[in-house]
């Protein structure tokens, strides 16, 4: 089974500055995608950035961009030039890229982060 | 585009009543989702629907049924509720199941649901 882990609960950063939230991730699986998905007050879920593994590029998105390192089964997120708007719970998750029946998108706890102004 | 529509956004029930959530959706998506939110435990799913006319358990079942109607619906039914089904529920689409596409999940705004 997939594991998805956000160690950090909670992170704040000031206005203007760059932050990097920390996703790890467990599979035997070889080929395989990973998202960030930001919640805002609102509640409403938004896809953020998408990898896919056998990529070796990192995804960017605007200020958004990843740290993939397939490896150390490790997906960071790195918001440049935090916007007040920026702050929101954070989730990171994960599917297999050949699915079965049984295959679900797997989330992580989440990270709250604060943009401080 | 309305996108994922849920119904209700709020409902309080008392232990043992029972209701139904609503979902639709109008990107012409193959699969559905129901997860449930709580503090500290991310989103976990509760039944799935790869395709019309399917229907398989997640990985938080017990308590619930679901019901793909056609290929725009799918509502999640609690018999007998209870307090331990208080929570956010969110209801989910994408293009395509376990194609090999990783497509991205499309989210309704969430339903708050209280069992006193």
């Amino acid at each position: 089974a997939q594991t998805v882990t956000q160690s950090q609960p909670e992170m704040s950063v000031q206005e203007a500055e760059t932050v990097t939230l920390s996703c790890t991730y467990d599979t035997s699986e070889s080929n395989y995608y990973l998202f960030w998905y930001k919640q805002p007050p609102s509640r409403q879920m938004i896809l953020v950035i998408r990898q896919e593994a056998y990529k070796q590029q990192n995804a960017t998105e605007n200020r958004f961009s990843v740290n993939f390192q397939k490896a150390a089964k490790s997906f960071s997120l790195k918001i440049s030039d935090s916007q007040l708007g920026d702050t929101a719970m954070y989730f990171c998750a994960f599917i297999k890229s050949r699915g079965s029946s049984g295959d679900k998108l797997t989330f992580g706890t989440g990270t709250r982060l604060a943009v401080r102004p | 585009n309305a996108g994922v529509t849920q119904t209700p956004k709020f409902q309080v029930l008392k232990t043992g009543q029972s209701m139904t959530l609503q979902c639709a959706q109008d990107m012409n998506h193959n699969s559905m989702y129901w997860y449930r939110q709580d503090p500290g435990m991310g989103l976990r799913l509760i039944y799935y629907s790869a395709s019309e006319g399917t229907t398989d358990k997640g990985e938080v079942p017990n308590g619930y049924n679901v019901s793909r109607l056609n290929k725009r619906e799918f509502s999640l039914r609690l018999e007998s509720a209870a307090p331990s089904q208080t929570s956010v529920y969110f209801c989910a689409s994408s293009e395509s199941w376990g194609e090999g596409i990783g497509s991205p999940l499309h989210f309704g705004n969430g339903t708050r649901l209280t069992v006193t």
